[in-house]
């Protein structure tokens, strides 16, 4: 059964870049089916999809995060990550890492979330 | 970006109880939209994905119904472990955009 595991710190200072990775176990981040996505969720805005990416490279963002994330992938480590630059208070949320399938364009795996805060 | 808008934002109900949320899209959607709970501090669970297709492990007293721009998610006989938050989001076009929830509390 497929796992995933969020990580990174908990606190970014305003204008630095929000660094998060996700651990996948039990399943590949190589395999075709599925693209590997990041959603965040404030009281203020909801939940708000920020981006995925699947294994061939390719990407797809949210625009209203203004070209500041970007996606990453690294098959040798099972991972996927995110990197969020020019954080303001606006990005602290948490994070969520999930795995979408492309069939159903659905997030049917999550993982448990990491909070962070942009403070000074 | 298509908005979704949930009603209600809140009820509440008794275990047993049939409970319909609906949601709304800002433009049609065909069938591409996806009803998710979420409990207190855990990440949202995918209940229902292409409107009505239950997932995989979810009890079948969970249904979704719709196509277009109108969509229903009902739980038949609402259970003590149904209590939560629920969020429909659609996947036609990117940004995949959310609806803003409805919490179902215990009466």
């Amino acid at each position: 059964q497929v796992q995933l595991q969020e990580s990174g710190p908990g606190q970014v200072k305003p204008s630095e870049t929000l660094s998060l990775t996700c651990t996948v176990s039990g399943g590949s981040v190589s395999s075709g089916s599925y693209y590997w996505s990041w959603t965040r969720q404030s009281p203020e805005k909801g939940l708000e999809w920020i981006g995925y990416i699947h294994n061939t490279g390719s990407t797809n963002y949210n625009p209203s995060l203004k070209s500041r994330a970007t996606i990453s992938i690294d098959t040798s480590k099972n991972q996927f990550s995110l990197k969020l630059s020019s954080v303001t208070a606006a990005d602290t949320a948490v994070y969520y890492c999930a795995r979408g399938t492309i069939l159903t364009s659905a997030d049917g795996t999550w993982g448990q979330g990491t909070m962070v805060t942009v403070s000074s | 970006d298509i908005q979704m808008t949930q009603s209600p934002s809140s009820l509440s109900a008794s275990v047993a109880d049939r409970v319909t949320i609906t949601c709304r899209a800002s433009q049609t959607i065909s069938t591409s939209l996806n009803w998710y709970q979420q409990k207190p501090g855990k990440a949202p669970k995918l209940l229902i994905y292409g409107a009505s297709n239950l997932y995989s492990g979810v009890p079948s007293r969970f249904s979704g119904s719709g196509s277009g721009t109108d969509f229903t998610l009902t739980i038949s006989s609402l259970q003590p472990e149904d209590f939560a938050t629920y969020y429909c989001r659609q996947s036609y076009s990117s940004p995949g955009t959310f609806g803003q929830g409805t919490k179902v509390e215990i009466k």
